[in-house]
């Protein structure tokens, strides 16, 4: 079955305390994105990468960093949250062919206290 | 800077009827359009694609329509049920290798 899996699905940390939130895709696509979604604020796309060893700043990256050594994996981490990390976090992908439709992860809902 | 607007924020129906979400958008120059659903603290279920060159996509009961000169697209649900209760997005790519840019949604409840 096609799919993005987020582990884990939910987690609660203190200020601080470095983390890392993975993201898998088995399409093959290039293309893969973190976006947080928070209340009357939408989805904010975090960083994303166009394919192994490319990665870029999407609109709001201060405080995350990412990684893409591999095509399937995309980790994001958090090297010393904070408490206005506190969201729901979604990993996407998509290929860079053909429709370019994007499939969604099942999300990380991230608690930093 | 591409601004996705998706009004009203929620909306109640009565179950069977026919019902259209709205979205607009700012930059008309878009790549293609994406309405999904969301269910409450779940994931994103994409529902359908429209390429800039088309003018709408059907999957079952829904019917999504673009007009790029005008900045809107509609997503039509017909004869609505409970189980279409969710939170409908609709998010447009600005170029092929660009990111979504989404709207912040429109919370649907069907009434029984």
């Amino acid at each position: 079955e096609a799919q993005v899996t987020q582990n884990p699905r939910y987690l609660i940390t203190v200020t601080g305390k470095k983390l890392t939130v993975t993201c898998s895709q088995n399409m093959n696509h290039e293309y893969m994105s973190w976006y947080r979604q928070d209340p009357g604020l939408g989805l904010r796309q975090i960083y994303y990468s166009m394919n192994v060893e490319v990665t870029d700043k999407g609109d709001v990256p201060e405080g995350y960093k990412v990684s893409r050594k591999e095509k399937r994996n995309f980790p994001l981490i958090l090297e010393s949250p904070s408490p206005n990390q506190t969201s729901l976090y979604f990993c996407a992908s998509s290929s860079l062919g053909g429709a370019y439709e994007q499939y969604f992860g099942p999300g990380t809902r991230l608690t930093v206290t | 800077k591409q601004e996705v607007t998706q009004i009203p924020a929620a909306l109640s129906v009565p179950e069977g009827e026919n019902l259209v979400l709205n979205c607009s958008f700012t930059d008309s120059a878009i790549y293609n359009l994406q309405w999904f659903r969301q269910d409450p603290g779940k994931g994103l279920t994409s529902l359908l694609l429209i390429q800039s060159s088309q003018r709408e996509q059907t999957s079952g009961r829904l019917n999504a329509s673009l007009d790029k000169s005008s900045g809107r697209s509609t997503l039509y649900i017909a004869a609505s049920q409970p189980g279409d209760s969710a939170t409908y997005l609709c998010a447009v790519k600005t170029g092929a290798n660009s990111k979504l840019t989404f709207g912040k949604g429109i919370t649907l409840s069907v009434r029984p």
